[in-house]
């Protein structure tokens, strides 16, 4: 089964505008981590939230963990032409030694 | 501080052909791991490396992909015979092995590999 579902698959927004992106996963985790890969480009760490964690803000991002419904929202504030890129979440298990990625949520920002 | 880097950016093969990637991770990283992305899908482990030694294979798709490390320095992933499916783009990425530290993994900018 696959760890790390991203919600939705696709976003387009215009630039200014608040992007907001779901993950959900399926077993116990250690923390979640998500990333960024821009066209073409290798992956970019974003931010990294610990189980016992609930929210935690970087800049222009905030991200929350409900490890209650396994979930996890990335939200993207004051959206810039240049946050136009593919957004991963993943998942370090608690008992693991590797990430588990989703598929990735498609943002694109017009503008 | 140099990043991880991979070689090549591209690749472009017939079926049947031999490839080979090769990536440097970051100095002083014991951490070496390899994922891809196929058809725009999610990324997938493929292997773990402390230092030399593999630590987990489960993510090898089949045993026409063979991954080194030897020196416990750059790793090198070779893909023989190429098939159609392992079309994609190869992830290598390395990390510290103290805990801690060892979950910010570090990402190189990927091989796309084209399998016609």
């Amino acid at each position: 089964s696959q760890q790390g579902e991203e919600d939705p698959q696709a976003l387009s927004i215009q630039e200014g505008e608040n992007a907001t992106m779901n993950c959900s996963y399926k077993t116990s985790i250690n923390n979640l981590q998500w990333y960024r890969q821009n066209s073409g480009r290798g992956l970019v760490h974003l931010i990294l939230i610990r189980s016992n964690e609930r929210e935690k803000h970087s800049g222009r991002l905030r991200v929350t963990l409900d490890t209650s419904k396994k979930s996890s929202s990335l939200l993207i504030t004051a959206s810039r032409a240049a946050d136009t890129a593919s957004y991963f979440c993943a998942t370090w298990e608690t008992s693991g030694s590797r990430l588990t990625f989703g598929e990735g949520t498609q943002l694109t920002v017009n503008p | 501080e140099a990043g991880v880097t991979q070689f090549p950016s591209h690749s472009v093969i017939e079926k049947g052909q031999t490839v080979t990637l090769r990536c440097d991770p970051i100095s002083g990283h014991d951490n070496l791991y390899w994922y891809r992305r196929v058809m725009g899908k999610e990324i997938k482990f493929l292997l773990h490396f402390v230092k030399e030694s593999k630590q987990d294979e489960s993510g090898m798709p089949n045993n026409r992909f063979l991954a080194e490390r030897t020196g416990g320095t750059y790793s090198t992933l070779k893909v023989q015979p190429a098939e159609l499916e392992d079309s994609g783009v190869y992830f290598c990425a390395s990390s510290h092995v103290d805990r801690g530290r060892r979950e910010t993994q570090y990402f190189g900018p990927g091989t796309r590999l084209l399998v016609l």
